[in-house]
């Protein structure tokens, strides 16, 4: 069974400071890891997605990594912004049902 | 493209009563759509697989006569909350599988804030 767990579970930093968030799975064999964002009460904005086969993704400030081997993906995001202030969730699709498995997220905070 | 869409957005209903919500893939077919739920301050959980024109597949531990889901076409999901209760107070989220060229990806509707009193 697919476990994904991300680190921290909560992250505060001042404004314009580069940071990154990690999340890991346990079964590397999966089809593509995604970078959502969710804000309070709010649904989930996907941000970045990276296939099985690629190794990092990226968008504007943000750059996200992979390692199946290891089972660990990255997010990455400079020069932070009070608006990147929003809880981050890593899923990841994976399995002969192809069901996608959720972080447990990290609650970012970037103080002004 | 690859738009999915959850209707409604938000409900408040009375305990007992049920509710619909319905999940659409706006531009594309979805052969499979699956539906998540997120407890206060936790990830989502799936909770089934919907599939087209069959029966859906639930997870362990989540009631089938309790959430009854049809998938009664290619583009549409639905998920009623029967008899709801306080603690079916939730926020639910579905995805629509996207199956052009390869690898599959699944694009996630909004989400419906479900309020029981």
């Amino acid at each position: 069974k697919q476990e994904v767990t991300q680190i921290p579970a909560a992250l505060s930093v001042p404004e314009g400071e580069n940071l990154v968030l990690n999340c890991s799975f346990t079964d590397s064999a999966i089809y593509n890891l995604q970078w959502f964002r969710q804000d309070p009460g709010k649904g989930l904005t996907s941000l970045l997605l990276i296939q099985s086969s690629q190794r990092e993704q990226t968008s504007g400030r943000l750059n996200a990594s992979l390692d199946k081997s290891s089972g660990r993906s990255t997010l990455y995001i400079a020069a932070s912004q009070p608006g990147d202030s929003a809880t981050y969730l890593c899923a990841v699709l994976s399995g002969g049902y192809q069901k996608v498995t959720f972080g447990t997220g990290t609650k970012l905070q970037v103080i002004p | 493209g690859a738009v999915v869409s959850q209707h409604p957005s938000w409900v408040i209903c009375k305990s007992g009563t049920s509710v619909k919500i319905e999940c659409r893939s706006l531009d594309f077919q979805a052969t499979t759509m699956f539906w998540y739920r997120q407890f206060p301050k936790k990830s989502l959980m799936l909770m089934a697989t919907s599939n087209e024109g069959s029966k859906a597949t639930y997870e362990q531990g989540v009631e089938k006569d309790k959430f009854l889901i049809n998938h009664a076409s290619l583009t549409l999901s639905t998920l009623t909350v029967t008899s709801a209760h306080p603690e079916d107070s939730s926020f639910y989220i579905c995805s629509a599988r996207w199956r052009e060229g390869r690898p599959d990806t699944q694009y996630f509707g909004p989400g419906t804030r479900l309020t029981v009193l």
